[in-house]
């Protein structure tokens, strides 16, 4: 079992819609949990953090954390085609050893 | 304004040609990472940096190596670079270890001839 999975994609919506991206984890211990979004030939860049069981909003964006299901999600509402890229989930082991563990990406498409 | 900068931005080189990629950043953290990112696949970390403990990883090859002179700056090497290393190399940072966020420089996309 991959300690970080994503579904690949790609995940295809039209503009204006709400694109839900998922992510779960191995490490029941795990604290911290990212999502960076990355275009194609371009470096990750960080949109959401989440720490504690619920959901945190931010613009657009919202994370939620469900530790008891190992379950990491990001909701992008009102979707544009911006915001076609990869996105990726990350998450803090408890080890503390300095290896963030990366999911594979969700390739998100939105379509105009 | 950028926090953590990375030179080049593209690099070619040669079969066994040694390259060294550089990274700096801004931000003052005690941590600085090496990824290398193929296409469609997730970062890989290849070692990190806690001030100025090596942290190697045990499947990075011997053929890639760093150096962290100073806080702000740090540098990868790669001995003799084969086709398969060729990738994009992504230098991040973060204050400490656990349950920090790492910020990203913009990344070298190393090219091998």
């Amino acid at each position: 079992q991959k300690e970080v999975e994503q579904n690949s994609g790609p995940l295809s919506v039209p503009e204006g819609a709400i694109a839900s991206l998922n992510c779960t984890y191995s490490d029941r211990g795990s604290q911290s949990f990212f999502w960076y979004r990355q275009y194609s030939g371009k470096s990750p860049e960080l949109i959401m953090s989440i720490y504690s069981n619920g959901d945190k909003e931010d613009g657009r964006f919202t994370a939620q954390l469900n530790k008891a299901s190992q379950y990491v999600s990001l909701l992008i509402r009102d979707s544009q085609p911006s915001d076609s890229a990869t996105y990726l989930c990350a998450v803090w082991p408890p080890s503390n050893t300095g290896k963030l563990i990366f999911g594979q990406g969700t390739t998100l498409q939105v379509k105009p | 304004d950028a926090m953590v900068i990375q030179n080049p931005r593209y690099q070619v080189t040669q079969f066994g040609k040694p390259v060294t990629l550089s990274c700096s950043q801004t931000l003052n953290h005690n941590v600085m990472y090496w990824y290398q990112q193929k296409s469609s696949q997730a970062p890989k970390l290849l070692f990190h940096y806690y001030d100025k403990d090596f942290n190697n990883e045990a499947d990075t090859p011997d053929n890639f190596q760093s150096r962290r002179p100073n806080t702000s700056f740090c540098f990868l090497d790669i001995r003799s670079p084969g086709l398969g290393d060729a990738a994009m190399y992504l230098c991040a940072t973060s204050r400490d270890l656990g349950r920090e966020k790492l910020f990203f420089g913009s990344g070298t996309q190393l090219s091998v001839l």
